[in-house]
């Protein structure tokens, strides 16, 4: 099956600090979504991205679909954006596949 | 919009017990739902896919008996473990697919499950 790389495994910045996540993947892919994992276990859909680039206020995505990977951007991070971030690909409509996570930890 | 919901969000059951979790979709009407299942520091494993009206597909080393998925209208699916053992305790989460945006999967806040 597919195999969702995500880089890397644990990250700590200092608030105001920017950051780039980045999820591999190994074959063509018709979804790929950006989640963040919030303390309370909820996953709050981030991007559905699978090629360009896409914004949302502080953060931005960028899929590279013939390359097989993503690019997650958080600029002038908050505390309030500490948590995992997961990276979610699914190659035929079928199944969901989630990479192992990125721990973000932001200290004021 | 998009929004979906989980209920309980948290279950405390004995070891023997059956418990029901409900997922629906609030706004959109869920063509295809997913189960998911979490450990703790780990990552979401899909259990199933359920389309609204036929058989749920299990992956691979699921059990179809022990965790039984029911996928009766648009808008709800249930997720129901039977015979529960301390080894099931973990967090179960849903997601549903409509057509609103084509692939894209929307997820409930989850249903912690602790077996006594």
């Amino acid at each position: 099956g597919i195999q969702v790389e995500q880089s890397p495994p644990d990250l700590i910045l200092q608030e105001g600090a920017n950051s780039t996540l980045r999820c591999n993947f190994s074959d063509s892919v018709n979804n790929l979504q950006w989640f963040h994992q919030n303390p309370w276990g909820q996953l709050i859909n981030l991007f559905y991205i699978p090629s360009g680039t896409k914004q949302n206020g502080r953060l931005s995505a960028t899929t590279v679909a013939t390359e097989r990977y993503s690019l997650l951007y958080i600029s002038s991070s908050q505390t309030t954006d500490s948590g995992v971030y997961f990276c979610a690909v699914d190659r035929d409509g079928n199944k969901l596949v989630f990479g192992a996570g990125t721990i973000l930890r932001v200290k004021s | 919009g998009a929004v979906v919901s989980q209920h309980p969000s948290w279950v405390i059951c004995k070891s023997g017990t059956s418990v029901k979790i409900e997922c629906r979709s609030l706004d959109f009407q869920a063509t295809t739902m997913f189960w998911y299942r979490q450990f703790p520091k780990q990552s979401l494993m899909l259990m199933a896919t359920s389309n609204e009206g036929s058989k749920a597909t299990y992956e691979q080393g699921v059990e179809k008996d022990k965790f039984l998925i029911n996928h009766a209208s648009l808008t709800l699916s249930t997720l129901t473990v039977t015979s529960a053992h301390p080894e099931d305790s973990s967090f179960y989460i849903c997601s549903a697919r409509g057509d609103l945006r084509g692939y894209e999967q929307y997820f409930g806040p989850g249903t912690r499950l602790t077996v006594t």
